[in-house]
C-alpha cells in the first residue's frame, strides 16, 4: 500500500522560501510522477506541479516563476520549494501519487507571517 | 487553462436518495481523464473515478462516473451517512491540471 508522508516547517517568514518534503513508501520514486497540491483555507484545490525521477517538471504557470519540484531517489523523497512567499502561499500543502492523483498524504499545513 | 465548473454547489439530500453531481469542462478533456474526489472535514481527497467512469480501488459501487468531451456526471446511488461530504472534479487531459470548485453534499 502506497502511503505518502509530507514534513517541512509549519511557518514561513514573508519574502522566505518554504521547503517542503514528501516521503513515500510502499513504491518506488521511479515508477510514477508526483505531485503537489495546494488547499488556501476554506478554498479549493490548486495544482502546484509534478515531476518524474528522470527532471522531467510541469509546473502550474500561476506559480512557475516560484516553485521547484526535486528528488531524491536515494531517500524515495521528492521536494517542494516555493521563493518569495506572501500570506496567500498560506495553505494545506499535500504530495499526491500519479496524474490521475489516486493517493494522497495526509497534507500538511504552511502559514506564512511574520 | 481547462476550467471546471460544478454544479449545484450544494446538494441538500437524505440518506438513501440518489445524488447527481456535475462537471463541466471549457473545453474537450484530452482522453477524458477526468477524475472525481470525495474530500471529508480535516482529511485529504480521496480518489473515487479515474478516467471519467472507472472506480478506484475499493471505492463502493454506489459510486459511478459517466460522461465525455466536456459534460461529467458523479452519481452516488443511495447515499450513506459517510457519503456526506464535498466533492471535486479534476482534469489530467492536459496542463496545468485544474479542478472544479466543489460540490458540498449536506445531510437535508
Amino acid at each position: 500500500q502506497v502511503q505518502l508522508q509530507e514534513s517541512g516547517p509549519g511557518l514561513v517568514k514573508p519574502s522566505e522560501t518554504l521547503s517542503l518534503t514528501c516521503t513515500v513508501s510502499g513504491a518506488s520514486i521511479t515508477t510514477y510522477y508526483w505531485s503537489w497540491v495546494r488547499q488556501p483555507p476554506g478554498k479549493g484545490l490548486e495544482w502546484i506541479g509534478y515531476m518524474y525521477h528522470t527532471g522531467d517538471t510541469n509546473y502550474n504557470p500561476a506559480l512557475k516563476s516560484r516553485v521547484t519540484i526535486s528528488v531524491d531517489r536515494s531517500k524515495n523523497q521528492f521536494s517542494l520549494k516555493l521563493t518569495s512567499v506572501t500570506a496567500a502561499d498560506t495553505a494545506v500543502y499535500y504530495c499526491v501519487k500519479s496524474h490521475s492523483m489516486d493517493v494522497w498524504g495526509k497534507g500538511t499545513t504552511v502559514t506564512v507571517s511574520s | 487553462e481547462i476550467v471546471l465548473t460544478q454544479s449545484p454547489g450544494t446538494l441538500s439530500l437524505s440518506p438513501g436518495e440518489r445524488a447527481t453531481l456535475s462537471c463541466r469542462a471549457s473545453q474537450s478533456i484530452s482522453n477524458n481523464y477526468l477524475g472525481w474526489y470525495q474530500q471529508k472535514p480535516g482529511q485529504g481527497p480521496r480518489l473515487l473515478i479515474y478516467a471519467a467512469s472507472s472506480r478506484a480501488t475499493g471505492i463502493p459501487d454506489r459510486f459511478s462516473g459517466s460522461g465525455t468531451g466536456t459534460d461529467f456526471t458523479l452519481t452516488i446511488s443511495r447515499l450513506e451517512p459517510e457519503d456526506f461530504a464535498v466533492y471535486f472534479c479534476q482534469q489530467y487531459g492536459s496542463t496545468p491540471r485544474t479542478f472544479g470548485q466543489g460540490t458540498k453534499v449536506e445531510i437535508k
